[in-house]
């Protein structure tokens, strides 16, 4: 089945404490980007990879790191979490070569930073 | 970044109607999608459309590609209870950035049984 997995699901984290969350897609998209969901604020791209070992910044990049080492993976880290990081998180992957380039989304990792 | 202009905020429906939904933008984009999102679940892809003036269905859902490809609609024919969510409308243009996607800001979908 395909499909975009994030992990974990919750998290409930203190201040500073470095923390990763996971994605990982099995259809082999090029393209795949995370999003944070706050109310009132809609879905906001955070960082999106349009493949290996190439980042780049979305629209609230501040306070979050990524990294492509393989296709199929592309996490997101938080060295020092904040209060203000606390959201409900998103991956998604699409694939930039074919003619169907809709997006695909993990099912979200909600985060909350004491 | 911008948002896409989502209409209506929030419907509250009988079960069995018909419901509209629009997005508009003042950007040109190549690929329309609709998504449906349950409280706390990811956004589940409803309908794509990739030609201007496209009109496709997905059971009791119709959308379309506006001919100007700054708009579309979605409808949901007969609407059931489990129908309740949150319909989001997205733009994607492919270029030098990748897929850039460009979410309006959903509609709430509230179904009375």
């Amino acid at each position: 089945e395909a499909q975009v997995t994030q992990n974990p699901r919750y998290l409930i984290t203190v201040t500073g404490k470095k923390l990763t969350v996971t994605c990982s897609q099995n259809m082999n998209h090029e393209y795949m980007s995370w999003y944070r969901q706050d109310p009132g604020l809609g879905l906001r791209q955070i960082y999106y990879s349009m493949n290996v070992e190439v980042t780049d910044k979305g629209d609230v990049p501040e306070g979050y790191k990524v990294s492509r080492k393989e296709k199929r993976n592309f996490p997101l880290i938080l060295e020092s979490p904040s209060p203000n990081q606390t959201s409900l998180y998103f991956c998604a992957s699409s694939s930039t070569t074919g003619v169907n380039t809709e997006a695909f989304f993990g099912q979200g990792t909600r985060l909350t930073v004491v | 970044g911008q948002q896409l202009n989502q209409s209506p905020q929030s419907m509250f429906i009988q079960e069995g109607e018909d419901v509209s939904m629009n997005c508009t933008s003042s950007s040109i984009f190549n690929t329309w999608l609709w998504y449906k999102q349950d409280p706390g679940e990811g956004p589940v892809l409803l309908i794509a459309l990739y030609k201007a003036g496209e009109l496709t269905s997905n059971g009791r859902l119709t959308a379309q590609f506006g001919i100007t490809r700054k708009d579309s609609f979605l409808n949901i024919s007969a609407s059931i209870p489990s129908d309740v969510g949150i319909y989001f409308c997205a733009g994607q243009l492919r270029g030098n950035a990748g897929n850039m996607l460009t979410f309006g800001g959903g509609t709430r979908l509230m179904v009375k049984p």
